[in-house]
């Protein structure tokens, strides 16, 4: 589980604030993925990032800004956010960004938004 | 239904049996990956089957895969408490890796 981490694990924000998630991988992979995870509902993909570059945006409101400065960081900048984004924001790396690639996931934020 | 949708939602057994889940998707796919997680936490990966592939094993995981029904399964043998978990199968969409995964199926094993 330590390959890839995640910070902070729990944060509890008001919908005027603004943080960020961080997300670090300590496998030398060249993808990392950020997901959604919310109650009852099936894991919602939200970014791929391949070698620093975003090569997915699935639809997901402006309010959430990734940012993937090299390899092994990647970042959601989180802005004015609604209570229904509370979730669980699941991190993700890859060897690359290719099906049969096996991703390894972080522990997860636990995002409550009041 | 969703691409990669498991059966049953929940499953609750005995320590000792063993427990199988079941997953269907739509569309043709060149792998499928079945996923655990514990509650709260991130997904581990367990097993990846090819589409050339119908069944495989590890340790006791044995995971079957009818591409003519568009079905997977996974039974875990002699279970243990430590199995409790939820359990993900994850299919390729859109080319590349982007991975679409179900709701799950919740096993808890009981002593």
């Amino acid at each position: 589980e330590t390959g890839v981490t995640q910070t902070p694990r729990h944060l509890v924000m008001g919908m005027t604030n603004k943080k960020s998630l961080k997300c670090e991988q300590h496998l030398g992979h060249n993808a990392m993925y950020w997901y959604k995870q919310s109650a009852k509902k099936p894991l919602e993909l939200m970014f791929v990032y391949s070698l620093e570059e975003r090569v997915e945006n699935n639809s997901v409101p402006s309010r959430f800004s990734p940012e993937c400065p090299n390899s092994s960081h990647l970042f959601l900048h989180l802005h004015t956010l609604q209570p229904e984004d509370s979730a669980l924001y699941l991190c993700a790396s890859s060897s690359h960004p290719r099906s049969t690639d096996t991703q390894y996931f972080g522990p997860g934020t636990r995002l409550t938004v009041l | 239904s969703q691409q990669g949708e498991e059966d049953p939602q929940a499953l609750s057994i005995q320590e000792g049996e063993n427990a199988t889940m079941n997953c269907s998707y739509k569309t043709s796919i060149n792998n499928l990956q079945w996923y655990r997680q514990n509650s709260g936490r991130g997904l581990v990966h367990l097993i990846l089957i090819r589409s050339n592939e119908r069944e495989k094993h590890s340790g006791r995981l044995r995971v079957t895969l009818d591409t003519s029904k568009k079905s997977s399964s996974l039974l875990i043998t002699a279970s243990r408490a430590a199995d409790t978990a939820s359990y993900f199968c994850a299919t390729p969409t859109g080319g590349g890796n982007k991975l679409t995964f179900g709701t799950g199926t919740q096993l808890k094993v009981e002593l």
